[in-house]
């Protein structure tokens, strides 16, 4: 069946880096995703990557992508305050007429 | 271009009441989604629709009816609520392999 986990928190320092994981269940799964959600907003994509990917570098942002293991990772550099928010991982689960599936979300804390 | 919109943005329905909430979208996007999100639960799956006149069932969809007569509207029922389905409703679409966008969410409270 389809399921993607993450850790529900994370707490970091300002200026720091971040790194966010994500377990996936679906071997098949030809795109995952990071979207952020700022509180009382909707879901705004971060980045994605392509299953025949390793790493995805944009900004401050870096993907790696472990198929082998089934674990995707989030990393921020350079925390800063306005990066708290909640980060969710999402699969397309090609099991299935393509559902989007995603996790329960990480809260990412920044403090000075 | 206005995206994925969402009415209403807020409801409070009494129980056993009954409700629908629009999804449209411009973008003529084959690839429609209903999600309700819970706190600590992250975005669970209702019912979805690959392309117009069809619909599927997610994680969740006991207690909801969708339609999708429309290629541009994604319609989510509620024919008798309950204060389960108090959440937050988000509607997402997608054409196939780009970014699911997503609407700014239907904060439905059942009393």
């Amino acid at each position: 069946g389809e399921d993607v986990e993450q850790s529900l928190f994370l707490s970091v320092r300002e200026g720091d880096s971040s790194v966010i994981n994500c377990t996936y269940t679906d071997s098949s799964s030809t795109y995952l995703y990071w979207y952020k959600q700022e509180p009382g907003a909707g879901l705004q994509l971060l980045t994605y990557i392509f299953s025949n990917m390793d790493m995805k570098q944009d900004q401050r942002l870096t993907v790696l992508l472990n198929k082998k293991d089934k674990h995707l990772s989030l990393r921020i550099a350079d925390t800063q305050t306005g990066d708290s928010a909640i980060y969710f991982c999402a699969e397309i689960y090609s099991g299935g007429y393509n559902k989007l599936i995603f996790g329960a979300g990480t809260r990412l804390a920044v403090h000075p | 271009n206005a995206g994925v919109t969402q009415t209403p943005k807020f409801r409070v329905l009494k129980t056993g009441q009954s409700m629908t909430l629009l999804c449209a979208q411009d973008m003529n996007h084959e690839y429609m989604y209903w999600y309700r999100q819970d706190p600590g639960m992250g975005l669970r799956l209702i019912h979805y629709s690959v392309g117009e006149g069809t619909t599927a069932k997610g994680e969740v969809p006991d207690g909801y009816n969708v339609s999708r007569l429309k290629k541009q509207n994604f319609l989510l029922g509620l024919e008798s609520a309950a204060p389960s389905q108090t959440s937050v409703y988000f509607c997402a679409s997608r054409k196939g392999g780009d970014e699911a966008f997503f609407g700014q969410g239907t904060r439905l409270t059942v009393v």
